[in-house]
C-alpha cells in the first residue's frame, strides 16, 4: 500500500510566478491536509479538504493561496504570484474519515528566488 | 501563550543514557495527543499515540495529564538512531479534527 504521495519534490519559481503543489493520499483515505513548515518553525496547519469540499481552511492566508480535492485526481494547493517569504517545506498529510490519526507524505520544499 | 510549547533543545546525551521530553497544552478541549518523529528535512512520523492511561513501545513511555495540560515522552537506553526532533501533536476537536504542532525538541545522543 503506497503512503502518502507529493509532487514535486522540489520546486523553483521566480517571484510572481505560480506554484502548484499536488498530494495523493494514501489508498482509502478520503481526507487531506495541509501543512507548512517555515524554516526552523514548527509545522502550522493550513487546510483541511475532503473530497470535492474545503472542511476548514482557518490556516490559510487570505490572498494568493487556494486547494482543492477534487473527485478525481490528486489534492492541489495552489500558491498565486509567490514571494520570497512563501518559501518553506509543504507537507500534505491524509486520514480515514472518523479516524484522527494522520498519514504524511515527503513534502516539497518551494524555493522562491 | 502558543497553543502546544516544547523546550526546543539541543537535548545532547550519551548512548544508553534516558531522556525525558515534556510539551504543555493550553487549550482543555483538546481531543487526543500523539508524538511525531521528524528527521532533518524529511515528514514527521508517528511514533506514538498519548492515552490517559499511559501507553509503552518499547523503549518510549508516553503519558498524559489533563489536569496539568501536558504530555511526555520518555525514551530510555537512548541509540544513536534516535537522534531526531520530536513533535508534541495535539488534536484540537472544534467542528473538525485539526492537528497543532509543538515546533519540536531536538534530541542527539551521541557515541
Amino acid at each position: 500500500n503506497a503512503g502518502v504521495m507529493q509532487n514535486p519534490r522540489h520546486l523553483v519559481r521566480r517571484r510572481g510566478q505560480e506554484a502548484r503543489l499536488r498530494c495523493s493520499p494514501m489508498k482509502g483515505h478520503s481526507h487531506v491536509y495541509w501543512y507548512r513548515q517555515l524554516p526552523e518553525e514548527g509545522l502550522k496547519f493550513m487546510v483541511y479538504l475532503q473530497k470535492e469540499n474545503i472542511i476548514d481552511e482557518s490556516g490559510m492566508p487570505k490572498e494568493r493561496f487556494s486547494a482543492e480535492f477534487p473527485k478525481e485526481g490528486p489534492s492541489i494547493l495552489r500558491i498565486q504570484q509567490v514571494v520570497r517569504g512563501d518559501s518553506a517545506a509543504y507537507f500534505c498529510a491524509s486520514s480515514l474519515p472518523l479516524q484522527d490519526e494522520q498519514f504524511f507524505g515527503p513534502g516539497t520544499r518551494l524555493t522562491v528566488l | 501563550r502558543k497553543e502546544v510549547e516544547q523546550d526546543p533543545g539541543p537535548f545532547n546525551v550519551p548512548e544508553g543514557a534516558t531522556v525525558a521530553f515534556n510539551c504543555t497544552y493550553s487549550n482543555s478541549a483538546s481531543q487526543s495527543f500523539f508524538w511525531y518523529r521528524q528527521d532533518c528535512r524529511k515528514e514527521p512520523k508517528l511514533l506514538m499515540s498519548v492515552y490517559s492511561s499511559g501507553n509503552e513501545d518499547g523503549r518510549f513511555t508516553a503519558q498524559l495529564n489533563r489536569a496539568s495540560q501536558y504530555i511526555s515522552l520518555l525514551i530510555r537506553d537512548s541509540k544513536l538512531s534516535d537522534s531526531a526532533t520530536y513533535l508534541c501533536v495535539v488534536n484540537l476537536l472544534s467542528g473538525t479534527y485539526k492537528y497543532i504542532f509543538g515546533t519540536g525538541t531536538r534530541l542527539k545522543v551521541l557515541a
